[in-house]
């Protein structure tokens, strides 16, 4: 059971370079999201999914897009990246019925750097 | 414009001492109130959380109390021990609002050996 999985882990951009992020989660989750780690912030929603087809933005979305065609990939992209786009990146996903746990899964992490 | 706020930055507890973390939010409408931990290069993992209508919860040396009127929860760590040493992070979530997390700063525990 792999859970939620990224990739790629690294990557370095150049400035206005595009690049998509993939998250895959076996756990046939409804919703998914992405989050950004920068340090001393914690961690900050920039989009999320509750169902195959629907996206919602969260509290930092400028600069990314996402698209979820199918149940079980979330894929974010940066059309034109900044160097304010460097972070570490996690895709976690969850489910929404009550009488599950309603743990929040991540995965690994994509560390990007735009330069 | 942050809803929950998490103190110690960072904290430094020798071995067998009690951690304590605090954190408090600031929207009553959230329901779900986790604790993370995170290790460098690894993705953060739910270490216990707790629901409103509780005052704590504890499983095995972590222990959470919550209190409602405050709007404020904390994170105990008993025993603590090295392998503790990483990065917690509390959260706060609303099941209406599709379960997204609200994450305080962190704090970067240390426990020395």
């Amino acid at each position: 059971n792999a859970g939620v999985t990224q990739t790629p882990k690294f990557r370095v951009l150049k400035t206005g370079q595009s690049m998509t992020l993939l998250c895959a989660q076996d756990m046939n989750h409804e919703y998914m999201y992405w989050y950004r780690q920068d340090p001393g912030m914690g961690l900050r929603l920039i989009h999320y999914s509750v169902g195959e087809g629907t996206t919602a933005k969260g509290e930092v979305p400028d600069g990314y897009n996402v698209s979820r065609l199918k149940k079980q990939n979330f894929l974010l992209g940066l059309e034109s990246a900044a160097p304010s786009q460097t972070s570490v990146y996690f895709c976690a996903s969850s489910s929404p019925r009550v009488s599950v746990n309603t743990e929040a899964f991540f995965g690994q992490g994509t560390r990007l750097t735009v330069v | 414009q942050q809803q929950v706020k998490q103190s110690p930055q960072s904290l430094i507890v020798q071995k067998g001492g009690i951690s304590i973390i605090n954190c408090a939010y600031e929207n009553t409408a959230f329901d779900y109130f986790p604790w993370y931990q995170q290790f460098p290069g690894k993705g953060p993992a739910l270490l216990i959380a707790i629901r409103p209508d509780v005052s704590e919860k504890k499983e095995g040396r972590f222990t959470i109390s919550f209190n409602k009127s405050a709007k404020q929860f904390s994170l105990h760590i008993m025993d603590s021990q090295p392998g503790d040493s990483a990065t917690y992070f509390c959260a706060a979530s609303m099941s209406s609002s599709a379960r997204q997390l609200t994450f305080g700063s962190g704090t970067q525990l240390t426990v020395l050996p």
